[in-house]
């Protein structure tokens, strides 16, 4: 059964820290792993990895896989308040059209 | 529409009643998937249509749900007799066809009492 494991499950920091956001997966035939913030209820799509090494960034986000230890991470340095959310992983298997999604890391950020 | 929209934002029902949800997708976007979240754990697949292909119904979790969408426009996901475990939040997304990065409404939370 295809699985996908997030850690921590919550975490709490100041403002400035830099964290890092943990995703292992175990998928048959993977396709791309993505990464979503959702505040409230609504997620907004972060980062689609497709390929090993190749990091993503966007502004003080960044993230990349290793497709060979089936891991991906996230890392936000200078956090900020604006930041606090609960941050999901999903993988793409090559068939069908559902992603997988972990339960999330929900981080809040302190002043 | 400018971004996708779900009603009601918030469902309370009684236990064996039927609720009707709502999705508005982004207009122009052919794909459109509804997942399920309950508290505390990652979302759940459901269900996807695409353009006017047989949609894949696999994630529904029984016979009491069920879904329907006309051609590329709104979408309704349909829960007869209703069960307290069925309360969550359903989440629709919508996004131009093969494209991952979709788009999520705001949700629905439907709690059965």
């Amino acid at each position: 059964e295809d699985k996908v494991v997030q850690s921590p499950l919550s975490l709490v920091v100041h403002e400035g820290d830099t964290v890092t956001l943990n995703c292992s997966y175990e998928v048959t035939n993977f396709r791309s792993l993505l990464w979503y913030k959702q505040e409230k209820k609504a997620p907004t799509f972060l980062f689609m990895l497709t390929s090993s090494g190749i990091e993503k960034k966007s502004g003080r986000l960044s993230s990349i896989l290793d497709k060979k230890e089936l891991f991906s991470i996230l890392n936000i340095t200078a956090t900020q308040t604006g930041d606090s959310a609960i941050y999901l992983c999903a993988v793409r298997p090559n068939s069908g059209y559902a992603l997988n999604f972990g339960k999330g890391t929900s981080l809040l950020v302190t002043p | 529409g400018a971004g996708v929209s779900q009603s009601p934002s918030n469902k309370v029902t009684e236990k064996g009643k039927d609720v009707e949800l709502r999705c508005d997708p982004i207009s122009g976007h052919t794909a459109l998937y509804w997942y399920r979240q309950r508290l505390g754990q990652g979302l759940e697949f459901l269900i996807y249509f695409q353009g006017n292909s047989a949609p894949d119904k696999s994630g529904l979790p029984s016979d009491r749900f069920s879904a329907e969408r006309t051609g590329e426009s709104v979408s309704t996901l349909t829960i007869q007799r209703t069960q307290q475990e069925d309360s969550a939040v359903y989440l629709c997304a919508s996004s131009t066809a093969g494209n991952y990065g979709y788009t999520f409404g705001s949700g629905t939370r439907l709690t059965v009492v």
